[in-house]
């Protein structure tokens, strides 16, 4: 049992770049998360999914894509990478409305954008 | 006014020594509380939820006002592992499911 993963670990870009980061879980859970962290902000929330197929946006989602075509996988997409984008980002799950409501999360992915 | 507030410390003690954290939030239809430990460059982990009648999990107690919105965290016998940062976290329920919504986190570091 793996939990969350995540790829890459490190990545470093060059403006206009594009990427994708891809998570998964193991342990079959609905809901779905993509946070980045950056010093002084604490974690803040780019989409998120609560199902197959469903995505839906959280506080800071311009400039990130998402996908969830898999239950057990959740891809952000950065089309054309700025410095501002430059951050530890977090993919995170839990079971789902009916709870438990712990968040687990992958170990991250640390971008940089030159 | 942030939904969640912390002290962002660092709090510097030395070990065994009793540290205590607070964390203020602003959303009053929030329903559940809890604390994360994140470790320098890793990943937030659950530490303990947090319940209206307070709950204690070994050297940890966490207790909730919900009146003034308030959660604290209290470490007793602080040890050297414990150096960490600590994130106050509040769960609201919202029309997209629920909404976690992190505090920036607390410095702990405990010295010999």
């Amino acid at each position: 049992n793996a939990g969350v993963t995540q790829t890459p670990k490190f990545r470093v870009l060059k403006t206009g770049q594009s990427m994708t980061l891809l998570c998964a879980q193991d342990m079959n859970h609905e809901y779905m998360y993509w946070y980045r962290q950056d010093p002084g902000m604490g974690l803040r929330l780019i989409h998120y999914s609560v199902g197959e197929g469903t995505t839906a946006k959280g506080e800071v989602p311009d400039g990130y894509n998402v996908s969830r075509l898999k239950k057990q996988n959740f891809l952000l997409g950065l089309e054309s990478a700025a410095p501002s984008q430059t951050s530890v980002y977090f993919c995170a799950s839990t079971y789902g409305l009916s709870g438990p409501y712990e968040q687990y999360f992958g170990p991250g992915t640390r971008l940089t954008v030159t | 006014r942030k939904e969640v507030e912390q002290d962002p410390g660092p709090f510097n003690v030395p070990e065994g020594a009793t540290v205590a954290f607070n964390c203020t939030y602003s959303n009053s239809a929030s329903q559940s509380f809890f604390w994360y430990r994140q470790d320098c460059r890793k990943e937030p982990k659950l530490l303990m939820s947090v319940y209206s009648s307070g709950n204690e999990d070994g050297r940890f107690t966490a207790q909730l006002n919900r009146a003034s919105q308030y959660i604290s965290l209290l470490i007793r016998d602080s040890k050297l592992s414990d150096s960490a940062t600590y994130l106050c976290v509040v769960n609201t329920l919202t029309g997209g499911g629920n909404k976690l919504t992190f505090g920036t986190g607390t410095q702990l570091k405990v010295e010999l």
